[in-house]
């Protein structure tokens, strides 16, 4: 029961254009969403998160939207740098939760 | 403050060896999770505490499986009679909450790999 999917493995964009990165999720109950960064041979690092009482949250060149109605939030970062290259896990929680639930993660590739 | 450390980095066993992970959290942070993440997979939860009492279990974590957090500070995870599935990157994160959100520090992990 896959309650949060990212359903594109991989994305290749041009350094200075900009990065989109989408997330569906299933469960209702979700109110809290958040993005991270994975490098290899490291943990997952906390870019990013909104609340479901928002529809937009940014931070510098981060920013991420929530399409409650969808079920779909998207992470957009422009412009986008050669070191944002990674892998991108999309993660929620309900209230009272102790746990995320991730994605998949979808591997970003910035071309120079 | 060093982050969350996880030893040993890199584990290779033969299947059936019993295996043991260790945990350090932020000293802050009294939450404290495991996860397993496989190739191509997001991290899977196992288990969280808070403080020294576990509070939440998956049914990914089988009998095989136990965790422990004495006093309420470092974590351990040991997986007996290891098989090949139980290869994996383990994960260990302790967590605060940001602006609402629970916001979880990861660590570098501990690979399994089961012979």
């Amino acid at each position: 029961d896959q309650q949060v999917k990212q359903n594109s493995p991989s994305l290749s964009v041009q350094e200075g254009r900009i990065s989109i990165l989408n997330c569906d999720y299933t469960n209702s109950m979700f109110d809290y969403f958040l993005w991270y960064k994975k490098y290899p041979a490291e943990g997952p690092t906390f870019l990013i998160s909104i609340s479901s009482i928002k529809d937009k949250n940014e931070d510098g060149r981060f920013t991420v939207f929530l399409n409650k109605s969808a079920k779909h939030l998207s992470l957009h970062i422009v412009p986008s740098q050669p070191g944002d290259s990674a892998v991108y896990f999309c993660a929620a929680s309900t209230q009272g939760a102790q746990k995320l639930v991730f994605g998949q993660g979808t591997r970003l590739t910035i071309n120079p | 403050d060093t982050g969350v450390s996880q030893n040993p980095r890199h584990k290779i066993t033969k299947r059936g060896q019993n295996v043991t992970f260790r945990c350090d959290p932020i000293s802050e942070h009294n939450r404290l999770y495991w996860y397993r993440q496989t190739l191509g997979q997001g991290p899977e939860f196992l288990t969280y505490f808070q403080n020294e009492a576990q509070l939440e279990k998956s049914r990914l974590l089988s009998d095989r499986f136990s965790a422990e957090r004495p006093k309420g500070s470092f974590s351990t995870l040991e997986i007996q009679r290891t098989e090949q599935g139980d290869s994996a990157m383990y994960l260990c994160a302790s967590s605060i909450r940001v602006a609402g959100a629970n916001v979880l520090t990861f660590g570098a992990g501990s690979r399994l790999t089961v012979l």
